[in-house]
């Protein structure tokens, strides 16, 4: 059974341009989450999904952004990036709402320059 | 609120000695309890969690951890550290299971295993 597939696995870009990334979760999870992972802040809740739905957000501003597909993929977007979003950014996916399992992705590392 | 305290963003332990890596939390609720383990370029994976029942949970590669909840604590240990244990820990917390709330991981603990 394959893991959880983030794309790309590095990305730099330049302040002000947008950028998407993708996240296929294990077949059959349909809850998808979302972190930001930076050194000394550790792992950041971002949102999460399920069923295309968006069940819960934290407190990052509104130029991050997600949404989920039918098939339970997941892509989020950064507009008008900061210095400040260089991050790993990873993505979760679990069997069902319960949650009480996290299967990650190796994440995408993001540096704007 | 929910939170977690990591005690240490570095710990390092000689190969063969005690593990123990530090973690506390605050939840208004019984709380649900999580370590997980994060290797160099690598997402991370579940160690071990406590949910109910056993406040000892035993989890892979060794570890075990205790729920305390007179002192809101959830401590990692491994009684003899390998070299390949030199990762990144994360300790996290929710209150419930169905996912209405969002797990919160602490800011991590990086373990280095002295030869």
């Amino acid at each position: 059974k394959a893991g959880v597939t983030q794309t790309p696995r590095y990305l730099i870009k330049t302040r002000g341009q947008q950028v998407t990334l993708s996240c296929s979760p294990i077949s059959g999870h349909r809850s998808v989450s979302w972190y930001q992972q930076t050194p000394g802040q550790g792992l950041q809740f971002l949102f999460e999904y399920f069923s295309e739905t968006q069940r819960n957000k934290g407190n990052f501003p509104g130029r991050f952004s997600g949404r989920q597909f039918s098939n339970s993929r997941s892509e989020m977007n950064v507009s008008t990036l900061e210095l400040g979003d260089s991050a790993l950014y990873l993505c979760a996916s679990s069997s069902d709402r319960g949650g009480e399992k996290l299967f990650f992705g190796s994440g995408t590392q993001l540096s704007v320059l | 609120a929910q939170s977690v305290t990591q005690l240490g963003s570095h710990v390092s332990v000689s190969e063969g000695a005690l593990v123990l890596l530090r973690c506390n939390y605050s939840s208004s609720v019984p709380p649900y309890l999580f370590w997980y383990v994060q290797y160099p370029n690598q997402g991370l994976q579940l160690l071990l969690k406590y949910t109910t029942g056993a406040t000892l949970v035993k989890g892979i590669n060794g570890f075990e951890a205790e729920f305390k909840k007179s002192e809101t604590s959830f401590h990692l240990t491994k009684p003899s550290a390998h070299m390949s244990d030199a990762a990144e820990y994360f300790c996290a917390v929710t209150r419930t299971l169905n996912r209405d709330d969002k797990i919160i991981f602490g800011k991590g603990t990086r373990l280095h295993i002295l030869p």
